[in-house]
């Protein structure tokens, strides 16, 4: 079966760079939700997206964005990049606003140096 | 803001039933308690959910109490590649639809 797809799966960036990382969901999943997780912590919502509009809004820094596109794909935008950003970024998606599960992606692991 | 405490971590022998204890003394009558793991750094994997009814299937059963305030997740049969950190989870709405929130989970460690 399809699962989460996340591109790329490691990346690496400079202090004030700029990252993109991508998240392709399950065929007609039509949410989608970002979490960060640092290293030795929990994951962190940081935010969410329903049927391409953003749906709720968590502990996401101002340098960062994100958008879900018409194929339902949403990217993670991260500017001015600072060491503290180190983290697995991970997406989930679901159908219905998350009334029928959640599907995990493998997680993009980003090292800022 | 996460919504449930877990023990942090716990030992189980290999072979034996693990049973993982979760309170949501402040859960709402219509949130849902979800359950998922985490192994090494992999992207977290669902195992089971309910709302008041305990609930089975091929990987765990849930069990959650009558006045909904904690629940039990029980691996019957825990082996060496269950070793991970289990994550009890209430989900809490959005404007749109809901969101899982992370609290700080139990790390199992199941040994043989």
């Amino acid at each position: 079966a399809a699962g989460v797809i996340q591109s790329p799966r490691h990346l690496i960036k400079e202090k004030r760079e700029t990252a993109t990382l991508k998240c392709y969901p399950i065929p007609r999943h039509d949410t989608v939700y970002w979490y960060q997780q640092g290293p030795g912590q929990d994951p962190q919502f940081l935010i969410s997206f329903y049927e391409k509009m953003q749906s709720d809004k968590g502990s996401i820094p101002d340098r960062f964005s994100a958008q879900q596109f018409s194929d339902y794909h949403s990217e993670l935008n991260m500017s001015s990049l600072e060491l503290g950003d180190s983290a697995l970024y991970f997406c989930a998606s679901s159908l219905g606003g998350g009334g029928n599960g959640y599907t995990f992606g493998s997680g993009t692991r980003l090292t800022v140096v | 803001d996460a919504k449930t405490t877990q023990p942090t971590s716990m030992d189980c022998a290999e072979g034996r039933a693990a049973n993982l204890p979760c309170n949501h003394s402040t859960i709402s009558g219509n949130e849902y308690v979800y359950w998922y793991r985490q192994i090494h750094s992999q992207g977290p994997q669902y195992i089971i959910h309910g709302l008041k009814n305990n609930e089975t299937n091929e990987m765990a059963s849930l069990i959650i109490t009558e006045d909904r305030k904690s629940s039990t997740l029980i691996l019957p049969h825990a082996t060496l590649r269950d070793t991970a950190v289990y994550y009890c989870i209430v989900r809490v709405p959005m404007e749109y639809g809901n969101k899982l929130v992370f609290g700080a989970g139990t790390i199992l460690r199941v040994k043989s």
